[in-house]
């Protein structure tokens, strides 16, 4: 069964220094998103993208965060400076279509420690 | 805005007992409503979803229907097992003029032998 695949796992770093979180969307989907969960708390929207555009963000998603997709398979987001409170689990997540009743499928994420 | 409303937990309940989880949400439009669960170190799978008002998903003994009267998507489960302990989100999908999918903030279910 196709899945979403992040990399790593689990990433360690020093306050300011710059991630890159990677991700593989299920191939024939058009829409990837960026979730984070801080630990315990809700899963929250940071950013999606279609047709190589951001095509929503939220308040969360500031100059430090950016996203791209390479190379057509990877969709990656770069948290250029981090902070402490950046310290979640990173989801991606990616679907077919919008709307009328499509999911998406997520993940299993990457758990970003900033130390 | 969107927004979704979940039951506070942890919810905590002998094998065998009846689930109810409350799900509510605000939306303009004819949103998507989806259950997704989490088990332990794991990430976001799909459970049921419903598309359309009295639409009832169901999966793996779970059902939810979609009620426009009473906005609401409750998850139920008749019998519960040590197995379903885990993290329940309930979710809005992308309505026009937006991309996103709305999560609640989940409530965790522990399930005793």
């Amino acid at each position: 069964e196709p899945e979403v695949t992040q990399t790593p796992s689990h990433q360690v770093t020093q306050m300011g220094q710059e991630v890159i979180l990677r991700c593989v969307p299920i191939s024939n989907h058009l829409y990837f998103y960026w979730y984070r969960q801080i630990l315990g708390q809700k899963v929250e929207f940071l950013v999606s993208f279609y047709n190589n555009e951001i095509s929503e963000k939220s308040e969360i998603f500031d100059d430090q965060f950016s996203v791209e997709r390479p190379d057509g398979s990877n969709f990656t987001l770069k948290i250029r400076s981090t902070k402490l409170e950046d310290s979640a689990m990173y989801f991606c997540a990616s679907s077919e279509r919008r709307g009328g009743g499509t999911e998406a499928f997520f993940g299993q994420g990457t758990r970003l420690t900033v130390v | 805005g969107d927004s979704v409303t979940q039951m506070e937990g942890p919810v905590t309940l002998s094998e065998e007992a009846f689930l109810t989880i409350n799900c509510t949400y605000t939306a303009t439009g004819y949103p998507s409503l989806f259950w997704y669960v989490q088990y332990p170190g794991e990430g976001l799978q799909l459970l049921l979803k419903a598309t359309k008002a009295d639409d009832k998903g169901s999966n793996k003994g779970f059902e939810a229907t979609y009620r426009k009267e009473t906005t609401s998507f409750h998850l139920e489960k008749g019998s519960v097992q040590v197995s379903d302990s885990a993290v329940y989100f309930c979710a809005l999908g992308a309505t026009s003029g937006t991309y996103k999918y709305i999560f609640g903030t989940g409530t965790r279910l522990k399930v005793l032998a």
